[in-house]
């Protein structure tokens, strides 16, 4: 994988579903990745930063999952809510995903 | 007050035309960036510096310049604007290789 990619593009779910996205990256020369939340019309806000292979990290109903190896993380939403409504981004070396739209519907 | 700004917020200018965007910062970081966004793009890095006067091309520098006047201020210039160069753009700020990027408000500029 030469660049970050991100799945699915968009997602609509219902309030109180579980929901989760997926971030490949490339697994050479890897220093870190990040997650973002970015709401409409709001500038992209930090979620999480992982290191290390088998990271997790947990924020709220949010957490994160990170292999190094495989070059993939997941982010996984619990019980999800109509103010997660956002774009999710993931980021390693200064490359961006394109970001997965997530849409709850109460 | 907001720890990294930009200015203008928003702008309209015409094709040919030079114009400036500026990104000051609070927080005292050393690593500055500017990205711009396109609908179905994501974000996209012009330019980014680790310091005051270390400059770096990022994935799309072409037509752009910058300068970085001071650690707190980091400039994105156009020299002569083109349609393709309307989008919204985002400075941001790190501190360290590995560390979280804090992004400014945007500028949305439009090219006629």
């Amino acid at each position: 994988i030469l660049n970050v990619e991100q799945s699915p593009q968009s997602l609509h779910v219902q309030e109180g579903d579980s929901t989760n996205f997926t971030c490949s990256f490339p697994s050479s020369n890897f220093y870190a990745l990040h997650w973002y939340r970015w709401e409409t019309a709001k500038s992209p806000e930090a979620l999480f930063v992982m290191t290390l292979n088998g990271d997790e990290k947990k924020k709220g109903r949010i957490s994160a999952t990170l292999n190094t190896k495989e070059g993939y993380s997941y982010l996984y939403i619990k019980g999800s809510q109509p103010e997660d409504s956002a774009t999710y981004l993931c980021a390693s070396t200064l490359i961006f995903g394109q970001g997965t739209t997530l849409q709850v519907k109460p | 007050d907001a720890d990294v700004t930009q200015t203008p917020r928003n702008r309209i200018t015409k094709t040919g035309k030079r114009i400036m965007l500026e990104c000051s910062q609070t927080k005292g970081h050393d690593r500055m960036y500017w990205y711009r966004q396109d609908p179905g793009l994501g974000l996209r890095l012009i330019y980014y510096s680790f310091d005051v006067k270390d400059i770096n091309k990022g994935e799309i520098s072409d037509g752009y310049s910058v300068s970085r006047q001071a650690q707190a201020k980091f400039s994105l210039s156009l020299e002569s604007a083109i349609p393709n160069q309307t989008a919204l753009y985002f400075c941001a700020t790190a501190q360290g290789r590995q560390e979280t990027q804090y992004f400014g408000p945007g500028t949305r500029l439009l090219v006629l």
